[in-house]
């Protein structure tokens, strides 16, 4: 299940199922969007990126939706291991690149 | 290699104290950044170096300087801190660090600070 408080909206999924971990950016004239991962006590490491002339771009494991309408965007990640648990950001860029506020996603196994 | 090194990897200092923060890469990149992050808080931009040249400074404090010796080299001087500046500072590279320039930024692992 999803939940939203003080703390960062976290993700719990089983080991096998998939993912879906969901962002609304703020800045219509956004072109370009990268979701990132933190693990802890790292870096944000990238995962896939999508231009805005884009709806849909797939990876390995990983799918990028973007709806521009809604300005939302999303990562699905197939087949989740328990190794996909951290935070995930997404950033969109426009002049500069901002993060949203991110998401942690807890892998069961 | 899509490797950005920062060292140290941890500092503790005083609000009294000057100390470094080091970025380095390899990959060629001509576009440096500075970021900040707070405890289950998104990274937040600090500084950017295209081409050697700071072209955004985001209101940062002037107890933090930064430094682009190289296109390679990425540096934060630290003055004079206050406690809540305790944080993750990360730097991260990309190719030319434009306006509007669909480029990916490459993150290294941080520093992480804690000011007394």
């Amino acid at each position: 299940g999803e939940s939203v408080g003080l703390h960062l909206p976290t993700l719990s999924v089983q080991e096998g199922d998939n993912s879906i971990i969901n962002c609304a950016y703020s800045n219509s004239a956004s072109d370009y969007f990268i979701w990132y991962k933190q693990e802890s006590g790292k870096g944000p490491q990238f995962i896939i990126d999508i231009r805005s002339n884009m709806d849909k771009r797939q990876g390995q494991r990983v799918t990028v939706l973007l709806n521009k309408t809604v300005k939302h965007l999303s990562l699905q990640i197939a087949a989740t291991q328990p190794g996909d648990s951290a935070v995930y950001f997404c950033a969109e860029k426009g002049n500069k690149l901002v993060f949203g506020a991110g998401t942690i996603l807890r892998v069961k196994s | 290699d899509t490797e950005v090194t920062q060292t140290p990897k941890h500092l503790v200092m005083g609000m009294t104290n000057k100390k470094s923060l080091k970025c380095e890469q390899h990959m060629g990149h001509r576009a440096m950044y500075w970021y900040k992050q707070k405890a289950k808080k998104p990274p937040e931009l600090m500084f950017v170096y295209s081409y050697e040249k700071l072209s955004i400074n985001e209101s940062v404090p002037s107890r933090f300087s930064p430094e682009c010796p190289n296109s390679s080299l990425l540096n934060l001087h630290l003055h004079a801190l206050q406690p809540e500046d305790s944080a993750l500072y990360l730097c991260a590279s990309s190719q030319e660090g434009l306006a509007r320039y669909q480029e990916t930024q490459y993150f290294g692992p941080g520093t992480r600070l804690l000011v007394l």
